[in-house]
């Protein structure tokens, strides 16, 4: 059962333009993770968002979690090519830290 | 430097064939992670160890079994390889004392002819 869906599934930009991505959910999280994860490698983690409305900025990269803890955005400023990868946000559940990985942003900024 | 080690990087097996994957970590984590993820989609966690404690989600299919014979090294057998089970193998650890995230290794890609 997947539990968090991420929209869009696919994104094909230029660089230098904004974007944002969305991760829905219908249950709450104690806390939810964004990963970034290049092509043959592991996700890597971004950013940890914790607190409902907390807001969170990685030099371009600008996280939310939404006030009620069931979504979250992260949004794109002037993307660059390296900005280039597979975008998941991962819902922590639970006394046993387990991740409910979302469905996944396909990114690639054009040069 | 090296936290998540996974060796190979790359595996090719044939069908039927059994096939082990490795993963050994630095981090002295009391928890290890084995995620599926196929192509372009998010990893499916199959199971997982705290300590020497073996926790399998309800879905992971029999042929998927681990071994932790210490703390730092975890293994993943797949009994009899499917074309389906063609994927990217995620380790990934953590202390679950302190609350800390998960750390995830860079994947073996499992190729099944």
């Amino acid at each position: 059962t997947q539990l968090l869906e991420q929209s869009p599934q696919f994104l094909s930009i230029q660089e230098g333009e904004n974007l944002t991505v969305y991760c829905n959910s219908s249950s709450v999280f104690s806390s939810l993770q964004w990963y970034r994860q290049e092509p043959g490698e592991g996700p890597v983690l971004l950013v940890t968002v914790v607190t409902g409305g907390e807001v969170k900025k990685l030099k371009r990269l600008t996280f939310q979690f939404g006030d009620a803890r069931k979504d979250s955005s992260l949004h794109i400023t002037a993307a660059q090519p390296g900005d280039t990868g597979l975008y998941l946000c991962a819902g922590v559940r639970g006394a046993t830290n387990k991740l409910i990985f979302g469905t996944g942003t396909l990114l690639a900024v054009q040069p | 430097d090296a936290m998540v080690i996974q060796n190979p990087r790359y595996q090719v097996t044939q069908f039927g064939k059994p096939v082990t994957l490795s993963c050994s970590q630095t981090l002295n984590h009391n928890v290890m992670y084995w995620y599926q993820q196929k192509s372009s989609q998010a990893p499916k966690l199959l199971f997982h160890y705290y300590d020497k404690d073996f926790n399998n989600e309800a879905d992971t299919p029999d042929n998927f079994q681990s071994r932790r014979p210490n703390t730092s090294f975890c293994f993943l057998d797949i009994r009899s390889p499917g074309l389906g089970d063609a994927a990217m193998y995620l380790c990934a650890t953590r202390n679950r004392d302190t609350q800390e995230t998960q750390y995830f290794g860079p994947g073996t890609r499992l190729l099944v002819l």
